[in-house]
């Protein structure tokens, strides 16, 4: 499986927007980046994905580097509910579609 | 609320027994997927169903095992269990299968074995 690379935490203030980095190296041309949280208590939660082009939906935006070798999550005004364990997730095309999860970025929201 | 429910909520029982968690998926979704996260390894992939057959396989014991039934709820069987198989358990939906379809997981269940 592909790896991904985080830090393993960040802290940012509320109502400022949040970078969120990750690196994969080892992406192949097909693999999909997959962005999800688990928030305090709950399962994980889809946030964003792209394969090669920069994506915006009403939760994030997610940049990809030229060379696919890097990308970030950017959460544009952060708010206290965006506290979570954020994870960076390779997703290979074929047939089945397993999510393997990193230890993730731990992200803290300072008031 | 993702539309992926699981049951029950809290489970707690003895070594040596047996269990079985329930996930409804959302309405529509064909793919049932089953992880497992313990706080020594993380969120692990276990197994994924579509439309009843078998897609792909993980980290699952011999001693696990999991069915998706016609009306697209899944099981997993869990047996002779053991202290290290405490852990929360998340099953996950999406409408087909690819990489490019996102999972909704469900509030999970806790599993705790004394």
């Amino acid at each position: 499986d592909a790896k991904t690379t985080q830090p393993n935490s960040m802290e940012s203030n509320e109502e400022e927007p949040v970078h969120l980095p990750c690196n994969h190296s080892t992406i192949s041309g097909t693999d999909y980046i997959h962005w999800y949280r688990q928030l305090p208590s709950q399962g994980p939660e889809y946030v964003i994905h792209g394969l090669t082009s920069n994506v915006n939906n009403r939760m994030a935006s997610l940049a990809i580097a030229e060379d696919r070798k890097s990308s970030t999550l950017i959460l544009h005004r952060a708010t206290l509910r965006d506290a979570a364990v954020y994870y960076c997730i390779l997703s290979v095309i074929q047939g089945a579609q397993k999510l393997v999860f990193g230890q993730g970025t731990r992200l803290t929201i300072n008031p | 609320d993702s539309g992926v429910t699981q049951t029950p909520k809290h489970l707690i029982t003895a070594t040596g027994q047996r269990v079985t968690l329930r996930c409804s998926p959302r309405s529509g979704d064909l793919s049932v997927y089953w992880y497992q996260q313990s706080l020594d390894q993380g969120l692990q992939f276990l197994i994924q169903y579509y439309n009843g057959e078998e897609r792909a396989k993980g980290n699952i014991l011999e001693r696990f095992s999991a069915q998706q039934f016609p009306d697209l709820h899944s099981e997993l069987n869990l047996s002779s269990l053991e202290l290290g198989d405490s852990a929360l358990y998340f099953c996950a939906s999406s409408a087909k299968t690819g990489s490019r379809h996102e999972q909704f997981f469900g509030p999970g269940t806790r599993l705790t074995v004394l």
